[in-house]
């Protein structure tokens, strides 16, 4: 139930393409969503979160799709650029409660020049 | 957001010795925390550190491995006692502003 499963592990796209990375989760508790991008040597760094009671929160070109019943939320590039190469880590918890961060397994994303 | 410093930034140790991991924080925050990375996959919460009180260690963590301190609300170790090649890992600070972790550049650490 503590697990939040990602997809795919690995990403390759198109310079100006859109990018989607996929996350579920099982524990209805968690109540806040975040996506972290984590250059090479750097430590992850908060992209965009996202509450449940909002289907979509979109900032500059990354957007996050929250599917409430079905437990899934997704992020999308949109316009990919090589710059964008990089891991994301999408994560849930429950701030509120007891429950930590748990993070996703990772999605290595590359951008074609 | 808060600025997190660590130190070392990397470091590569013996077997059998420790490292000390210093963590700093510009603002101070209540909780802390410490997660390990290890090669090509995700973090791994190792423990909660708060001030005043004994850090909370994570299933498959223990106090003897990983001693930390938390001396006032800036500031925070962690040490890697007794070290093996398995510990050869990134490790990363984090604290916790509003419902939001914000991480620390990390420590890579090797091992040999």
């Amino acid at each position: 139930q503590q697990q939040v499963k990602q997809s795919p592990q690995s990403l390759i796209v198109q310079k100006g393409g859109i990018s989607i990375i996929n996350c579920a989760y099982e524990n209805t508790a968690f109540d806040y969503f975040p996506w972290y991008q984590q250059f090479p040597g750097k430590g992850p760094a908060l992209l965009i979160a996202i509450r449940p009671d909002v289907s979509e929160k979109k900032e500059g070109r990354f957007t996050i799709s929250f599917n409430k019943s079905a437990k899934q939320f997704s992020l999308h590039i949109m316009d990919s650029q090589p710059g964008d190469s990089a891991t994301y880590f999408c994560a849930a918890s429950n701030p509120s409660g007891t429950y930590k961060y748990i993070f996703g397994t990772g999605t290595r994303l590359k951008v074609l020049a | 957001s808060a600025v997190i410093s660590q130190k070392p930034s990397r470091d590569i140790c013996q077997r059998g010795t420790s490292l000390t991991i210093q963590c700093q924080v510009d603002s101070q925050v209540t909780m802390m925390f410490w997660y390990r990375q290890q090669p090509g996959q995700s973090l791994t919460l190792i423990a909660t550190a708060n001030q005043g009180s004994e850090a909370t260690y994570e299933s498959g963590f223990v106090i003897d491995k990983f001693p930390i301190s938390r001396p006032n609300l800036t500031f925070s170790t962690l040490t890697v006692s007794n070290m093996s090649p398995e510990d050869s890992s990134i490790y990363l600070c984090s604290v916790e502003e509003g419902d939001t972790q914000y991480f620390g550049p990390g420590t890579r650490l090797t091992v040999l």
